[in-house]
C-alpha cells in the first residue's frame, strides 16, 4: 500500500501528558498537511510543509503544538501538556506541488486522540 | 476568504433512488472545489474535483457534481443510491495557499 500512513491509529492519554503522532506521506509528494477533526465537524487546517519547510500555521495551533518534517519525508505532530479539548481525530494529507498534475490532497486514516 | 456551506446536515434516501447533497461556495476568485467521502473508521477519500475545466464533473462510484457560477453552487448527485454510499460527505474549497476548507459535512443514510 503506497498511501498516506499514520501512527498510532488511536491514542489515549491523561491530561497533562505529551503525545507525538507520525505521518508518512506518499513518497513522491512534496507537500504535507495536518488537519484536526472534532466530532460532528469537518476537518480544520492546522499546518503544512513544503519539503522540510513549515510554510503556514493556523491560529488553532497553540504554543503547545509543534510539527516537524526534518528531512522532507515523514512528519511528526507533538502536543505538550494535553488538555481534554485536544481530543480529536488528527489527519495528515500529502500532495504534489501546486500547479502540478497531482496536487490533490490524499488523506491518511488519522490518529484518534482521547484525553482523559 | 473562501468558504463552503453544506445546506443539509443529514440526508436520508431509499436504496435505488436519486441522491442530492447540496453545497454553496464563497470565493473571491475562480475556485477549486472538491467532494470527499468519509466512511466510518476510514480515511477521507476524494470523490471528484472541479478545477475550472468542464462544469459537470464525474467522480468515482457514479457520483457527479455540477459547478454553477451563477448560483455559487456545487451540488453532488447520484442517480441511484446504493447501501454502500452511506457515509459522511464533505464539500471542500481549496485556497490559493493550497489549504482545504471543509464544510460541516452531510451524513447520508440509505434506507433498504
Amino acid at each position: 500500500d503506497t498511501g498516506v500512513s499514520q501512527d498510532p491509529r488511536h491514542k489515549i492519554t491523561k491530561r497533562g501528558q505529551n503525545v507525538t503522532f507520525r505521518c508518512d506521506p506518499i513518497s513522491e509528494h512534496n507537500r504535507l498537511y495536518w488537519y484536526r477533526q472534532t466530532l460532528g465537524q469537518g476537518p480544520e487546517f492546522l499546518t503544512y510543509f513544503q519539503n522540510e519547510a513549515q510554510l503556514e500555521k493556523s491560529r488553532l495551533l497553540s504554543d503547545r503544538f509543534s510539527a516537524e518534517r526534518p528531512k522532507g519525508s515523514f512528519s511528526t505532530l507533538e502536543i505538550q501538556r494535553t488538555e481534554q479539548g485536544d481530543s480529536a481525530m488528527y489527519l495528515c494529507a500529502s500532495s504534489g506541488l501546486a500547479g502540478s498534475s497531482y496536487n490533490e490532497q490524499f488523506f491518511g486514516p488519522g490518529t484518534r486522540l482521547t484525553v482523559l | 476568504a473562501q468558504s463552503v456551506t453544506q445546506l443539509d446536515s443529514h440526508v436520508s434516501v431509499s436504496e435505488g433512488t436519486p441522491v442530492l447533497l447540496r453545497c454553496n461556495y464563497s470565493s473571491s476568485y475562480s475556485p477549486s472545489l472538491f467532494w470527499y467521502v468519509q466512511h466510518p473508521n476510514k480515511g477521507l477519500q476524494l470523490l471528484l474535483k472541479y478545477t475550472s475545466a468542464a462544469t459537470l464533473v464525474k467522480g468515482i462510484n457514479g457520483f457527479e457534481a455540477e459547478f454553477k457560477k451563477s448560483e455559487t453552487s456545487f451540488h453532488l448527485t447520484k442517480p441511484s443510491a446504493h447501501m454502500s454510499d452511506a457515509a459522511e460527505y464533505f464539500c471542500v474549497v481549496r485556497t490559493r495557499a493550497q489549504k482545504l476548507v471543509f464544510g460541516q459535512g452531510t451524513r447520508l443514510t440509505i434506507n433498504p
